[in-house]
């Protein structure tokens, strides 16, 4: 079975704070794709990214960049210099090919609050 | 470029009630297609995956039944709606077969069962 774990439940930052929101996942496969997204207020699940088990290069774009480290079983999201309108939850989610699973496998999700 | 829509917005029923929630994928051929449920404290349940016409999967046993009419259409129902129903309901499209697509989401449906 595979299993996705994010620990912090909520964040509250100040405004222009960097913050990063940890992600562990667990699955028996050795090809895994990984996923965040976010869930603003309105409720839409937006993707941000999805990076695959063979890649470990840390990914910028923008304000955010995400560090995937195998040995770790860890796929983390940091938003720089955080604004207002990065208040969501944010998902981390895992798809694996022989998960036994035919969708992806969300964590519970970390629900940011950037303060102004 | 692909958009998903989903209807009604929100939606209030009684307990015993029937449900029919819609799905329509627009911009894509031959999509896969997911029902996920949300429920309050947010963790996101999947309940069914679709595909192709006609062919339905579902992942847990419950009140809940899906359909697939046409390529781009997948419909969430039920015949007697519980209380334990309650919860955002998100459609979800994928361009490819494979489960490791990415998945895109459609705006959800927001159901209170009373």
């Amino acid at each position: 079975a595979q299993k996705v774990t994010q620990a912090q439940t909520e964040i509250s930052v100040v405004e222009k704070e960097d913050v990063t929101l940890d992600c562990v996942y667990e699955t028996r496969d050795t090809t895994y794709y990984l996923f965040w997204y976010k869930q603003p207020p309105s409720g839409e699940l937006v993707f941000l990214i999805r990076r695959n088990s063979f890649d470990e290069q840390n990914e910028i774009s923008g304000r955010y960049s995400w560090n995937f480290q195998k040995s770790t079983s860890s796929f983390n999201f940091t938003i720089t210099a955080s604004q207002v309108v990065d208040s969501a939850v944010y998902f981390c989610a895992l798809s694996a090919v022989g998960g036994g699973a035919d969708g992806l496998t969300f964590g519970k999700g970390t629900h940011l609050i950037i303060q102004p | 470029s692909q958009t998903i829509h989903q209807w009604p917005a929100t939606l209030v029923q009684p307990v015993g009630s029937p449900l029919s929630l819609e799905c329509t994928v627009e911009g894509t051929s031959n999509p896969n297609l997911y029902w996920y449920r949300q429920a309050a404290g947010r963790g996101l349940q999947l309940l069914f995956y679709s595909v192709g016409i006609g062919q339905i999967s579902s992942e847990v046993p419950q009140n809940l039944s899906a359909s697939r009419p046409q390529d781009r259409q997948f419909i969430l129902s039920s015949k007697k709606l519980l209380l334990s129903d309650s919860g955002f309901y998100l459609c979800a499209w994928s361009v490819g077969q494979r489960i490791t697509d990415t998945q895109y989401f459609g705006p959800g449906t927001r159901l209170t069962v009373l």
